[in-house]
């Protein structure tokens, strides 16, 4: 089974800071792979799929590239309506997500 | 507007029985791949069910032999059957649009609210 992880676990940074979130998968899954936003007591929201295609609706703040193994995430101007925490995506397999807040 | 609204979840005795439901509007769900994913209480996303749009089924091994995916066309409603139920099994369940290109569908969009689900004595 192919396993995700994510890095960091958590981070903390300043309104306007530019955000990178890492996921790694253990092999080769091409471009096959999602992001999502789930804001507390709220559902996941898809933001990109095929690792760099933005969801329609999705400010383009957000961005995503990669392919392969190594993919990231990022968030070029971080907003307070950002605090979330965002998992990745591969077929059945979730990373364990990357929880943002506000320094 | 495409949308998913869940019912069903409570709280049970551990070895009970429960089934969630799933009701779509904006399209239509025997057309398309559907999903459940569950969230235990702060911990991150589960992979459950699907139940593609010719039929078939799949299911995560936690999950295997004690729950079961189905959807009535009439009504446009996703289920699961949670049978068996244990401790474990306590999340937020979500239902899910498993969507893509028409090939190859593999991302969750939309998802419903979420319902909970509560095993305990």
């Amino acid at each position: 089974d192919i396993q995700m992880t994510q890095s960091p676990s958590s981070l903390s940074a300043s309104v306007g800071d530019r955000v990178t979130i890492t996921c790694q998968a253990s092999q080769d899954i091409s471009n096959y792979l999602n992001w999502y936003q789930q804001k507390p007591g709220k559902a996941p929201k898809l933001l990109i799929y095929d690792a760099s295609n933005l969801e329609t609706g999705v400010p383009s703040r957000f961005s995503g590239s990669g392919s392969g193994t190594d993919f990231t995430f990022t968030i070029s101007s971080l907003q307070p309506e950002d605090i979330a925490t965002y998992y990745c995506q591969h077929y059945g397999t979730f990373g364990p997500g990357t929880k943002v807040d506000i320094k | 507007e495409v949308q998913l609204v869940e019912t069903g979840g409570g709280l049970i005795q551990p070895g009970g029985s429960l089934r969630l439901s799933c009701a779509a509007s904006g399209f239509t769900v025997s057309s398309n791949y559907m999903s459940w994913v569950r969230q235990a209480p702060g911990k991150g996303l589960e992979w459950v069910s699907v139940i593609y749009s010719g039929g078939s089924t799949y299911y995560a091994d936690s999950v295997k032999g004690r729950f079961t995916i189905s959807r009535d066309n009439s009504k446009n409603t996703l289920y699961l059957q949670m049978n068996s139920l244990r401790a474990e099994d306590t999340a937020v369940y979500y239902c899910a649009r498993y969507f893509g290109p028409a090939a190859n569908p593999h991302w969750f969009d939309p998802w419903g609210q979420g319902t909970l689900v509560t095993v305990s004595s």
